[in-house]
């Protein structure tokens, strides 16, 4: 089956940096999707990408999916964004509503 | 105005029991689905469900039943539980392919 693979695993940030997050996929995908752990276990959904770039205020994200792979952008980062980032995709072949899991990247924002 | 609301938040119970967690999500999405994330964090699929239909049946233990009595409400029910089923368990909700909205989870300990 697919493999998604997230780098780095794990990151530490000062406040007020910008990093960059990426999502390795094995396979073309018709379903791509960002999200965010807080540390208290609430799952948010940051973006449904399947290809092309969308931005939410301090985060963006671009997909190409010619090339296999997404990255997410935090710009100037708050404590708040602490967390871990999952990346989940769906294969086009294959059920597209079935979503397989990165193993995350844990991401600490210190003050 | 919970999106998607899960009860119980938390569950402790006996090796042996049936328990059930109850999944209502009020954004008029169709289609609904139950994640397990273990203690590694990972997030594997187990059930989906489209407009009452069981769309997405991943191999879990027979234990583990959901109902869908509408498209609002998805429910898992556990009979016999064991030490290993103890996790946290996400409910969510999509339109079509679209982006997940989920729960805030219920974290299951079996004793």
């Amino acid at each position: 089956g697919i493999q998604v693979e997230q780098s780095p695993p794990d990151l530490i940030l000062q406040e007020g940096a910008n990093s960059t997050l990426r999502c390795n996929f094995s396979d073309s995908v018709n379903n791509l999707q960002w999200f965010h752990q807080n540390p208290w276990g609430q799952l948010i959904n940051l973006f449904y990408i399947p290809s092309g770039t969308k931005q939410n205020g301090r985060l963006s994200a671009t997909t190409v999916a010619t090339e296999r792979y997404s990255l997410l952008y935090i710009s100037s980062s708050q404590t708040t964004d602490s967390g871990v980032y999952f990346c989940a995709v769906a294969p086009n072949a294959g059920n597209n509503r079935k979503l397989i899991w990165g193993l995350g990247t844990s991401l600490a924002v210190n003050p | 105005d919970t999106a998607v609301s899960q009860t119980p938040k938390y569950l402790v119970t006996q090796m042996g029991n049936d328990k059930s967690i109850k999944c209502e999500q009020n954004l008029g999405h169709d289609t609904m689905y139950w994640y397990k994330q273990d203690s590694k964090k990972f997030l594997k699929i187990m059930f989906s469900y489209n407009n009452k239909e069981l769309i997405i049946n991943e191999t879990v233990p027979n234990r583990f039943s959901p109902k869908s009595p509408d498209k609002a409400h998805l429910n898992l029910h556990i009979n016999s539980l064991e030490l290993g089923d103890s996790a946290v368990y996400f409910c969510a909700s999509s339109q079509g392919t679209g982006g997940y909205t989920f729960g805030s989870g219920t974290r299951l300990t079996v004793v």
